[in-house]
């Protein structure tokens, strides 16, 4: 198993360019997110999806859209990029089939800056 | 909504030391799972450990082991024995439990920075 892949590594932009972020998992996860990290501030939320064609916003959605048409892929896409949203995007996954514990499995993460 | 507070900015620790870092969190749940994470310079996020909130007694895994207090909403991470290859971002994570539509959702603190010093 490959697990959590994402694609890019790295990326540049310029503000009001738009991209995906790519993510894909070959694990049959039910459960896929984006979180942003930046400093001091941890992780936080962007968007879950917790099956093919159903998704919902987390903490920090604005600028972002996601969709979900495979279990096995979940695309983040910034539609007119901005300097606030520098930062190292992870994608993660689980199974979220109710059971007592549900480690998530993280991507490696993808550093984007917006100049 | 739930709150995860990483007092420690950064933390250093002497070779063969033990070390503790502190996490407080915020919840009106009675259920919940609480987890610190390691991230290396590598950036990849690995799980250390794990707590499940009804259970009292504290989890440990090999050097490393939790301070659970449940009253006093508060988490702490012990590393014992300190190794270079313990030097990396520690963050502290609250998920509710049990699952609902909203999944398998973490809140992660801001993120410690431990220093291992040969």
């Amino acid at each position: 198993n490959a697990g959590v892949t994402q694609t890019p590594k790295f990326q540049v932009l310029k503000t009001g360019q738009s991209m995906t972020l790519q993510c894909a998992q070959d694990m049959n996860h039910e459960y896929m997110s984006w979180y942003r990290q930046d400093p001091g501030m941890g992780l936080r939320l962007i968007h879950y999806s917790v099956g093919a064609g159903i998704t919902d916003q987390g903490e920090v959605p604005n600028g972002y859209n996601v969709s979900r048409s495979t279990t096995e892929d979940f695309p983040l896409r910034l539609l007119s990029a901005a300097p606030s949203q520098t930062s190292v995007y992870f994608c993660a996954s689980s199974y979220n089939q109710g059971a007592e514990f549900d480690e998530q499995f993280f991507g490696p993460g993808t550093r984007l800056t917006v100049l | 909504a739930q709150t995860v507070t990483q007092s420690q900015p950064e933390m250093s620790v002497q070779e063969a030391e033990t070390v503790t870092l502190s996490c407080t969190y915020d919840t009106s749940e009675s259920d919940y799972y609480l987890f610190w994470y390691k991230q290396p310079p590598s950036r990849q996020m690995i799980l250390v450990i794990r707590q499940e909130a009804y259970k009292q007694q504290n989890a440990t895994e090999n050097r490393f082991s939790v301070n659970f207090q449940k009253a006093a909403k508060s988490f702490s991470l012990k590393i014992s024995d300190s190794q270079l290859g313990d030097a990396a971002m520690y963050f502290c994570a609250y998920r509710r439990a049990p699952l609902d539509n909203a999944g398998n959702m973490l809140t992660f603190g801001g993120g410690t920075r431990l220093m291992v010093k040969p």
